[in-house]
């Protein structure tokens, strides 16, 4: 099985940075994901890393350390549409079709 | 793009009935799968299924069933609805096996009383 760790709540003001941070410990490991969910709708994919470094895509940008059982995920240039769950969600590689097991989320509240 | 597409968005159950939560997509995936997201624990598995006659059961199995006659549907039944199945659930699908991410649809929101 796997245990997910990440904060509850994180506040951030418009145009700064903020790291969100992920650790899990986790008996098969086969990638990691990054999802953002806006109050009242559906999770939306955001990023994946399954090798160790730093994977950019615009503002956002997710970094992996599967030694240390890490990631983080960077959001840069805050807007006030980036308030939202963030979910980190690892792959499971003992079975072939590798199910997703997903952290309780961390809410980001950007303030203007 | 349809997607992936769940109805209904909403429903009141009393305690006791029973249910089907419709998932359909309409993207060739093989890979779909039932979750309910519950204030402070996250997405947690239900069901899942590999392909159209295969299916298994995720981390909270209990007092739901699930059957994949088509690659397209996976719908999800509630037996004898319980305050505890209370929540929102979700229906995802992905392509198949490796870092191939999961479409999500926009949710249902049940209530049991």
């Amino acid at each position: 099985g796997q245990n997910i760790d990440q904060p509850t709540e994180m506040t951030a003001t418009e145009g700064a940075i903020v790291q969100i941070n992920c650790t899990y410990q986790t008996s098969g490991f086969n990638g990691l994901f990054w999802y953002q969910q806006h109050a009242g709708e559906a999770p939306t994919f955001l990023s994946y890393n399954v090798l160790d470094g730093l994977e950019e895509k615009g503002r956002f940008s997710s970094f992996l350390s599967r030694s240390k059982g890490y990631s983080y995920l960077l959001l840069k240039e805050l807007q006030m549409k980036d308030s939202a769950s963030y979910l980190c969600a690892v792959r499971d590689s003992t079975d072939s079709w590798g199910k997703l097991q997903f952290g309780a989320g961390t809410q980001v509240v950007v303030t203007p | 793009n349809a997607g992936v597409t769940q109805t209904p968005k909403f429903q009141v159950l009393k305690t006791g009935q029973s249910m089907t939560l419709q998932c359909a997509q309409d993207m060739n995936h093989e890979y779909m799968s039932w979750y309910r997201q519950d204030p402070g624990m996250g997405l947690r598995l239900i069901h899942y299924s590999v392909g159209a006659g295969i299916t298994d059961q995720g981390e909270v199995p209990n007092g739901y069933n699930v059957s994949r006659s088509t690659t397209e549907d996976f719908p999800l039944r509630l037996l004898s609805a319980a305050p505890s199945q209370t929540s929102v659930y979700f229906c995802a699908s992905s392509y198949g096996q490796g870092g191939t991410e999961a479409f999500f649809g926009q949710g249902t929101r049940l209530t049991v009383v």
